[in-house]
């Protein structure tokens, strides 16, 4: 059964340092991986997605990495901002198909001090 | 385009009474899901449904039903609200690669 793990639950650094959020799975049979910024009281953004095929994906001051065979995954932010403060989901959708569930750890609570 | 929006947001129950959590996405996509949320536990699968007409169980049904309405509204039924039911519940559609999700809906089960 696969599992997603994210440590550490809560995170605080601050302003303009550069950080790692990181998420394990213990399947290394995965469609994609994403992951997801949710802010207080809000719902889900999608921040970036990696096929199993890829290596890692950037967008603008995030980049996410995927290692399968390790089953691990990073989020990298550069230059952190307050606005940065959220949590952070990974996901992973295992197996071989588009159509297979998707599994959500349970997130790291990132904090930025100005 | 308002993606997906989910009623109502707030919501307080007695044990034993009944509602439904109404979705609806405007992006055409097949396939839409519930999630719940709990503190310290992820998102967690309640039911999802793959396309118009066809629901499946998720990792925690019971106490639940769903009803795909058509491909635009999925609804959550609670027939029998009990605490342990107190959440945050998601709605999201997908298409296949990209995911989008409501803005929730707290509710609190006395």
């Amino acid at each position: 059964k696969q599992e997603v793990t994210q440590i550490p639950a809560a995170l605080s650094v601050p302003e303009g340092e550069n950080l790692v959020l990181n998420c394990s799975f213990t399947d290394s049979a995965i469609y994609n991986l994403q992951w997801f910024r949710q802010d207080p009281g809000k719902g889900l953004t999608s921040l970036l997605l990696i096929q199993s095929s890829q290596r890692e994906q950037t967008s603008g001051r995030l980049n996410a990495s995927l290692d399968k065979s390790s089953g691990r995954s990073t989020l990298y932010i550069a230059a952190s901002q307050p606005g940065d403060s959220a949590t952070y989901l990974c996901a992973v959708r295992p197996g071989y198909s588009s159509a297979s569930k998707i599994i959500f750890g349970s997130g790291t609570r990132l904090s930025i001090r100005p | 385009n308002a993606g997906v929006t989910q009623t109502p947001k707030f919501q307080v129950l007695k044990t034993g009474q009944s509602m439904t959590l109404q979705c609806a996405q405007d992006m055409n996509h097949n396939s839409m899901y519930w999630y719940r949320q709990d503190p310290g536990m992820g998102l967690r699968l309640i039911y999802y449904s793959a396309s118009e007409g066809t629901t499946d169980k998720g990792e925690v049904p019971n106490g639940y039903n769903v009803s795909r309405l058509n491909k635009r509204e999925f609804s959550l039924r609670l027939e029998s609200a009990a605490p342990s039911q107190t959440s945050v519940y998601f709605c999201a559609s997908s298409s296949g690669t990209s995911w989008y999700f409501g803005p929730g809906t707290r509710l609190t089960v006395l």
